[in-house]
């Protein structure tokens, strides 16, 4: 099935620095979520984004939702050891797709005491 | 309940077994999905519910795969005459409503193994 395009697939980083990921698609979105996913567990809602140009702050967490509504970014500043885990991208469409999520092929996060 | 809770957690299948896998979406919400994640991807649109009336049934892979919600609450995805290919984990959401701006919970997954 089609998939956004997710990247970067891994990134191995040192505690403290900041981090940036981001995710294309070729249709337009209406929304944009960023979830992470533990081990062993469902995706967490991070980031919800619902207007093009959004920039919109969790904590250390920030996204955007681009101005083409077909690309979005997630930046986590000053990495802690429990940011480990796989993030993912997943877009909504309008229309009768309302209901559906497109996700990313995810990035690994692997953060280094 | 608190969050969406799904059973059982692991399923181990032998080829061409039927298995089904319970999805109880928290309290309340309209909606549910359900999601295919194979190992190493994002998790893949399967079908969704508003109540008890399926809306979109479009990611369901093959006849071989059914899902229902019969009283708008609990749901069940069953899979019939399972394959190898099926192996994956199945992730149920729910969510107050579709149009929900507080995205979908996720519970934790059935892990699907078939041998």
């Amino acid at each position: 099935g089609q998939q956004l395009n997710q990247s970067p697939q891994s990134m191995f980083i040192q505690e403290g620095e900041d981090v940036s990921m981001n995710c294309t698609s070729s249709s337009i979105f209406n929304t944009w979520l960023w979830y992470k996913q533990d081990p062993g567990e469902g995706p967490v809602l991070l980031i919800a984004l619902y207007k093009a140009g959004e920039l919109t702050s969790n904590g250390r967490l920030t996204a955007q939702f681009g101005i083409t509504r077909k690309d979005s970014f997630l930046n986590i500043s000053a990495s802690i050891p429990s940011d480990v885990g796989i993030y993912f991208c997943a877009g909504r469409a309008g229309g009768t797709s309302y209901g559906k999520l497109t996700f990313g092929q995810g990035t690994i996060l692997t953060v280094h005491p | 309940g608190a969050g969406v809770s799904q059973s059982p957690r692991y399923k181990v299948a032998k080829r061409g077994q039927d298995v089904a896998l319970r999805c109880d979406p928290i309290s309340g919400h309209v909606s549910l999905f359900w999601y295919q994640q194979a190992l190493g991807q994002g998790p893949e649109f399967l079908t969704y519910f508003q109540n008890e009336a399926q809306l979109d049934k479009s990611g369901l892979p093959s006849d071989r795969f059914f899902a229902e919600r019969p009283e708008g609450s609990v749901s069940t995805l069953k899979i019939q005459r399972t394959q190898q290919e099926d192996s994956a984990v199945y992730l149920c959401a729910s969510s107050p409503s579709l149009t929900s701006n507080y995205g979908y919970t996720f519970g934790s997954g059935t892990r699907l193994t078939v041998v």
